[in-house]
């Protein structure tokens, strides 16, 4: 089974901050490697697919990066609305989510 | 519109069963792979099972392998999850989501789990 190591746990930020969050795979899924959104009560929402293409809709301060094992997501400049838990997911083989990291207030 | 409504959750006693629903609307159900994905509370994502459109191909996460199974009927739109042997750490809310390209790309809202005696 593919295991996803995702740092940190939890990020404290301001409105305007650049917010980086890093996933690393315990084997290649090649760029196999999505980034969801989840707000409390939600379902998370896809934001990035394939490693790095923007998901339809989604602002474009979000991208994402890396193939192999080590990727990275990135908000280039943080929103309100931003404030929220991400996962990143692998889908080389069948689908493991990282432990998500919790983007609050700072 | 594209619709997952999932139903069946609630409150089960340690050892016991539960069935859950995904209804599904808006979409050509049998053309989708669909899976079933849990949250305990407070922690994260942890997919669980995958059916595919014409339900020969199914796969299950270690965690519920012989406990859960998963089935569809595609004339009635619905995608069903059986759990039985239920523990304390089955406690989450289930998520249906139909699959594209590999990939859950919409999520019904959920419905919640409890196991406990």
């Amino acid at each position: 089974d593919i295991q996803m190591t995702q740092s940190p746990s939890t990020l404290s930020a301001s409105v305007g901050d650049r917010v980086t969050i890093t996933c690393r795979a315990s084997q290649s899924i090649s760029s196999w490697l999505a980034w969801y959104q989840q707000k409390p009560g939600k379902a998370p929402n896809l934001l990035i697919y394939k490693a790095s293409t923007l998901e339809t809709g989604v602002p474009s301060r979000f991208s994402g990066s890396g193939s192999g094992t080590e990727f990275t997501f990135t908000i280039s400049s943080l929103q309100p609305d931003d404030f929220a838990t991400y996962y990143c997911q692998q889908y080389n083989s069948l689908w493991t989510f990282g432990q998500g990291t919790k983007v609050e207030v700072k | 519109e594209v619709q997952l409504v999932e139903s069946g959750g609630g409150l089960a006693q340690p050892g016991g069963s539960l069935r859950l629903s995904c209804a599904a609307s808006g979409f050509i159900f049998s053309n989708y792979e669909m899976i079933w994905v849990r949250q305990a509370p407070g922690k994260g994502l942890e997919w669980l099972s995958y059916i595919s459109g014409n339900d020969n191909n199914v796969y299950y996460a270690d965690s519920v392998r012989g406990r859960f199974s998963i089935s569809r009927d595609n004339p009635q739109n619905s995608l069903y999850l059986q759990m039985n042997s239920l523990r304390a750490e089955d406690t989450a809310v289930y998520y249906c989501a139909r699959v594209v390209a590999q990939l859950p790309r919409f999520w019904g809202q959920g419905t919640l789990v409890t196991v406990s005696s």
